[in-house]
């Protein structure tokens, strides 16, 4: 069971936008919209960002949103601050299982 | 408030089994599930199977089977993970995860413990 695919680091400048791909296959991303993805700032737990490939929880900011397209899924985040400089995994269900990707760590410059 | 506070931190040699606590607070524990996520110094985040607090039914990740088991105690509101035949590489934080699932895995976990951190040394 491989992990999802993620790039290893992205930047941006404050007030930019970025978006982070998680690419899967046709057994897990491409069949299910049961795919999350989680915020992790160093020495903290993850936080829940986005769930069922594009909701939002309660007090996510709406500069962070999701999408998905065939076995890929995407999380972009608009007007870029400081605080967002954190590790990302995309995670998906994969039939009676989870995946996470290897994680993206985002610097903002 | 939707609390999960876990056990504190375990040193163990090789070849021991280690059980980490998870006790719920400020919900209907048995209208979720609760998966187990670890992560090694350094490195991303690793599922290893969730427990539905309902009915008990359980999946695991395929590299642990055999050797992890999740179980709850519905009158505590506690989850508990036991991985057994422990080897270095499983050296890592442990974290517990309230999933939205109550008899399914959705990968939804809106809330996390704190993290227990298994180490494995002999």
């Amino acid at each position: 069971q491989s992990a999802l695919t993620q790039p290893a680091s992205v930047s941006g400048s404050p007030g930019q936008s970025i978006t982070i791909s998680c690419t899967g296959t046709s057994s897990d991303v491409g069949s299910y919209n049961l795919v999350s993805w989680y915020q992790q700032h160093p020495g903290k737990a993850p936080k829940l960002m986005i769930y069922e490939v594009s909701k939002r929880p309660s007090g996510v900011s709406n500069r962070f949103s999701g999408s998905k397209s065939g076995n890929t899924a995407s999380l972009t985040i608009s007007g870029l601050q400081a605080e967002d400089e954190a590790d990302y995994y995309c995670c998906s269900y994969a039939g009676s299982s989870t995946r996470f990707g290897g994680g993206t760590k985002l610097t903002v410059l | 408030q939707v609390q999960l506070v876990q056990s504190g931190a375990e040193v163990k040699k090789p070849g021991a089994s280690v059980k980490v606590s998870c006790k719920a607070s400020g919900y209907t524990f048995t209208s979720y599930g609760i998966s187990w996520v670890r992560q090694a110094p350094g490195q991303g985040l690793e599922w290893m199977g969730w427990i539905s607090a309902y009915n008990g039914n359980t999946n695991y990740a395929q590299k642990l089977q055999g050797r992890v088991t999740m179980t709850t105690d519905t009158s505590t509101s506690t989850a508990y993970m036991e991985l057994r035949s422990l080897r270095s590489d499983d050296t890592a934080v442990y974290y517990c995860a309230r999933d939205l699932g109550m008899t399914t895995v959705t990968t939804t976990l809106d809330y996390w413990g704190q993290g227990t951190l298994v180490t494995v040394s002999s």
